[in-house]
């Protein structure tokens, strides 16, 4: 069983579409996040929830907006896509806000054409 | 300027040579993790240092944190092609009990046969 798993694993779409990535994880973690990574595999944080709980919001456009149904599910969703949201959005989650043992999904690859 | 650094950005070495991947952080951390990431995939947690002159080890992959705790070392003796492929550092910092992982900009490494 994938512990954090993604959907899709690839998202091709054009500008101005409203798509959204779905996020599950099995571990029975409290926290799960979003991050990206652009074209040169820099992976920043995008949001964190914990139990359910927006505890990160780092300077992301208001056109993402997550949204967690429970602690298990965190989806991502993009209003309004522009050529710069191109990128790798990975899933994550860990046991506590800032314990270890964070597991990421295998990426959600997004590509706006 | 980031707050973690991590150096070289790039490595290419012969099979069976060692190497290291240095990550610098602008302040002291909290938390100090290692994940190897291969294209198209997420990323394999490789290992968490949280104390000032710990090092741990795992099969031929060795990562050590420094007693300030703001620079950490990976170590890999007598590199294989499985080796290959990007090297994270990510950083956790004071309080640290807000999840918000940290990254460096990433080592690719290409291990030659």
């Amino acid at each position: 069983d994938t512990a954090v798993s993604q959907t899709p694993k690839y998202l091709v779409t054009q500008m101005g579409n409203d798509k959204s990535i779905k996020c599950e994880q099995n571990l029975g973690h409290d926290t799960m996040y979003w991050y990206k990574q652009d074209s040169k595999k820099f992976l920043k944080i995008m949001f964190s929830y914990n139990n359910k709980e927006l505890i990160i919001n780092e300077t992301v456009p208001n056109r993402f907006s997550p949204k967690s149904p429970d602690k298990a599910h965190l989806n991502l969703h993009i209003n309004s896509l522009e050529l710069g949201d191109s990128a790798v959005y990975f899933c994550a989650s860990s046991p506590l806000a800032g314990g270890y043992g964070y597991t990421f999904g295998s990426g959600t690859r997004l590509t706006v054409v | 300027s980031q707050e973690l650094e991590q150096s070289p950005q790039s490595l290419i070495v012969q099979e069976g040579k060692n190497l290291t991947i240095n990550c610098t952080s602008s302040k002291t951390l909290y938390g100090l993790y290692w994940y190897k990431q291969k294209y198209g995939e997420g990323l394999i947690f490789l290992m968490m240092l949280q104390k000032g002159g710990e090092e741990k080890s795992h099969e031929k992959i060795t990562a050590k944190l420094d007693e300030k705790k703001q620079q950490s070392s990976l170590h890999i003796t007598a590199s294989q092609p499985s080796h290959a492929g990007i090297y994270l550092c990510g950083a956790t910092y004071p309080p640290g009990n807000t999840g918000k992982l940290i990254f460096g900009q990433g080592t690719t490494l290409q291990v030659k046969p």
